[in-house]
């Protein structure tokens, strides 16, 4: 079993649909939860981070986590073209990001 | 010049070769990492280099040699590297382990070809 597991893709939504990426992780001593968007050939940047259960918003982003269900999650609302990337979900057990541990991405494409 | 840069951008080297990769970080962070991004893997951390600690990831091998002159710059030393070690090497820095919510900032990495 992978430590950090993403939803397999690519995935594929029209413009101006929800797009949800799920990730789930195997350390339950886990506290940091980060999500990073990486276009095609650039580095990663951070979307967003969450650490508390519950929902956290930010614009068009939702970042949403469960801890008893070892669930994260992120909903981008009203998906742009330019929100095609791959997603990476990173867990730490530390509460900042340093010693992250990585999921595979998943690729989001958005049709116009 | 602000965040974290890396050079080379592009590296080819043969098998015989030392190279270097240098990471520069202006943000004030107190803690520097590499990680590997290889095709169809996960981003692997290599190395991290902090205040609170230093901690290599005992998978990687020995020809991969890291230097941390101070809390600004980093360093990834190659020597006698493998074809499989082809990958996208990039550099982070953050604000440490204790800062909560502290992410990773990444430079544009390194995109090395072992020939």
């Amino acid at each position: 079993q992978k430590e950090v597991e993403q939803n397999s893709g690519p995935l594929s939504v029209p413009e101006g649909a929800i797009a949800s990426l799920n990730c789930t992780y195997s350390d339950r001593g886990s506290q940091s939860f980060f999500w990073y968007r990486q276009y095609s050939g650039k580095s990663p940047e951070l979307i967003m981070f969450i650490y508390s259960n519950g929902d956290k918003e930010d614009g068009r982003f939702t970042a949403q986590l469960n801890k008893a269900s070892q669930y994260v999650s992120l909903l981008i609302r009203d998906s742009q073209p330019s929100d095609s990337a791959t997603y990476l979900c990173a867990v730490t057990t530390e509460r900042g990001a340093g010693k992250s541990t990585f999921g595979d991405g998943t690729t989001l494409t958005v049709k116009p | 010049e602000t965040g974290v840069t890396q050079t080379p951008r592009h590296l080819v080297m043969g098998m015989t070769n030392k190279k270097s990769l240098k990471c520069e970080q202006h943000l004030g962070h107190n803690a520097m990492y590499w990680y590997k991004q290889s095709a169809k893997k996960p981003l692997e951390l290599m190395f991290v280099y902090s205040l609170e600690e230093r901690v290599e990831n005992n998978s990687v091998p020995s020809r991969f040699s890291p230097e941390c002159p101070n809390s600004s710059h980093l360093f990834l030393h190659l020597h006698t590297l493998q074809p499989e070690d082809s990958a996208l090497y990039l550099c982070a820095s953050s604000r440490g382990k204790t800062g909560q919510g502290s992410p990773l900032h990444f430079g544009n990495g390194t995109r090395l070809t072992v020939t």
